[in-house]
């Protein structure tokens, strides 16, 4: 299906430890985008990455997108509190609907 | 704020009422969702406008029933609910389906409970 399979699904780490999400698709994306969920909030857009190896960065976060435009990750160093929530990597329907597919996330849990 | 609000943030009704749900967005934009965010499972997309005209009923049961009178504003009006539609109901909205602007922003949902 056009499921994205994001890993791990929990994380948790001791503030200051670096943190990493990946997803992976078995079709050719077009593009990925990336969403944070704060706990009893809302997805929230991070990125979108369109090329194939593409890497952008926004200050601690890392997104890369994969040379064969299959997988991208999110890495976040030296994690802090405000770190907290769930990170969902999302991709596109087929077509120019608008349908974003969103995989399970990924929830870091950031202990102090 | 992203700029779509939603109401009511919190709602629980019997599986004989009808209620609506409203979103509103304020950032000029063309194309809204409705999404269904349960516990167990992944964010699911159930209706989309872009334009005011729906382009995507993503398989929902009729006991929803969406209502898009301008670009600005979405209904999901709802009757005969089962508990299991218990979910957080989110509205977003984007640029358009055809720009390539595809970012979406939401608003805070509405947490539902069906009693």
């Amino acid at each position: 299906g056009q499921q994205v399979m994001q890993i791990p699904q929990y994380q948790h780490v001791q503030e200051g430890e670096d943190f990493t999400t990946y997803c992976n698709s078995s079709t050719t994306l077009s593009n990925i985008q990336w969403y944070k969920q704060r706990p009893g909030g809302h997805p929230v857009f991070l990125i979108q990455l369109v090329k194939s190896g593409e890497v952008k960065k926004q200050k601690r976060l890392t997104f890369q997108f994969g040379e064969a435009k299959k997988n991208s990750s999110l890495h976040i160093t030296a994690t802090q509190t405000t770190d907290v929530g769930t990170y969902f990597c999302v991709r596109h329907g087929s077509g120019n609907t608008g349908k974003l597919i969103f995989g399970q996330g990924t929830t870091l849990q950031v202990k102090p | 704020e992203t700029g779509v609000t939603q109401t009511p943030r919190h709602l629980v009704m019997g599986m004989t009422n009808k209620k609506s749900l409203k979103c509103e967005q304020h950032l000029g934009h063309n194309a809204m969702y409705w999404y269904k965010q349960s516990a167990k499972k992944p964010l699911e997309l159930m209706f989309v406008y872009n334009f005011k005209e729906q382009t995507e009923n993503n398989s929902v049961p009729s006991r929803f029933s969406p209502e898009c009178p301008n670009s600005s504003h979405l209904f999901l009006h709802l009757h005969t609910l089962q508990p299991e539609d218990s979910a957080l109901y989110l509205c977003a909205s984007s640029q358009d389906l055809g720009t390539g602007h595809y970012e979406q922003y939401f608003g805070p949902g509405t947490r539902l409970t069906v009693t």
